[in-house]
């Protein structure tokens, strides 16, 4: 079947860094989505990788290796607006997101 | 960047009462608008894929007579649950993709409605 897998809750200290996992199994694959939610909002656009290697943009990064079946979100100069959380998401050979269940992350001071 | 509007942002109805979600795309044209549902703490659950003057394609386990999906037009889809009951309380949310970057076009999401059916 298939399959995301991120962790449910990860803690970090403002200014420091942080990365999400996300693993993956699809049927077919044509890149991967990674978007950020706050509470009772709807989620905004992070970053998008098909190709293997890492995309940054200011102090968000998205990684993603194809043969691992494996991507990150590296946070840097964590603030406390940071404090959301994280969903990854697969798409398919039918180009249907696989979503994962969200990485709620928390920044204490 | 493109901006996808969702209205009403919340909405309170008595249970056995209808209720319309509309979601547009404001400066793009949209001829695919997905409908999501999301229980607190957990993912996005696709209910259906609203397609441009044809039939929505529901996810399996989504009741069509329920969701009724209609897209009107190329910047403009509806949601109507019919005969709500409590157990429809949930967070709904649109999103439709940007066309021109091919089927894997970024995705942007609506503000979401929230429906509290009492």
């Amino acid at each position: 079947g298939q399959n995301i897998d991120q962790p449910t809750e990860m803690t970090a200290t403002e200014g420091a860094i942080v990365q999400i996992n996300c693993t993956y199994q699809t049927s077919g694959f044509n890149g991967l989505f990674w978007y950020q939610q706050h509470a009772g909002e709807a989620p905004t656009f992070l970053s998008y990788n098909v190709l293997d290697g890492l995309e940054e943009k200011g102090r968000f990064s998205s990684f993603l290796s194809r043969s691992k079946g494996y991507s990150y979100l590296l946070l840097k100069e964590l603030q406390m607006k940071d404090s959301a959380s994280y969903l990854c998401a697969a798409v398919d050979s039918n180009y249907q997101l696989i979503w994962g269940a969200g990485t709620k992350l928390i920044i204490k001071p | 960047g493109a901006v996808v509007s969702q209205h009403p942002s919340r909405v309170i109805c008595k249970s056995g009462t209808s209720v319309k979600i509309e979601c547009r795309s404001l400066d793009f044209q949209a001829t695919t608008m997905f409908w999501y549902r999301q229980f607190p703490k957990k993912s996005l659950m696709l209910m259906a894929t609203s397609n441009e003057g044809s039939k929505a394609t529901y996810e399996q386990g989504v009741e069509k007579d329920k969701f009724l999906i209609n897209h009107a037009s190329l910047t403009l889809s509806t949601l109507t649950v019919t005969s709500a009951h409590p157990e429809d309380s949930s967070f709904y949310i649109c999103s439709a993709r940007a066309e021109g970057g091919g089927d894997t076009g970024e995705l942007f999401f609506g503000e979401g409605s929230r429906l509290t059916v009492l």
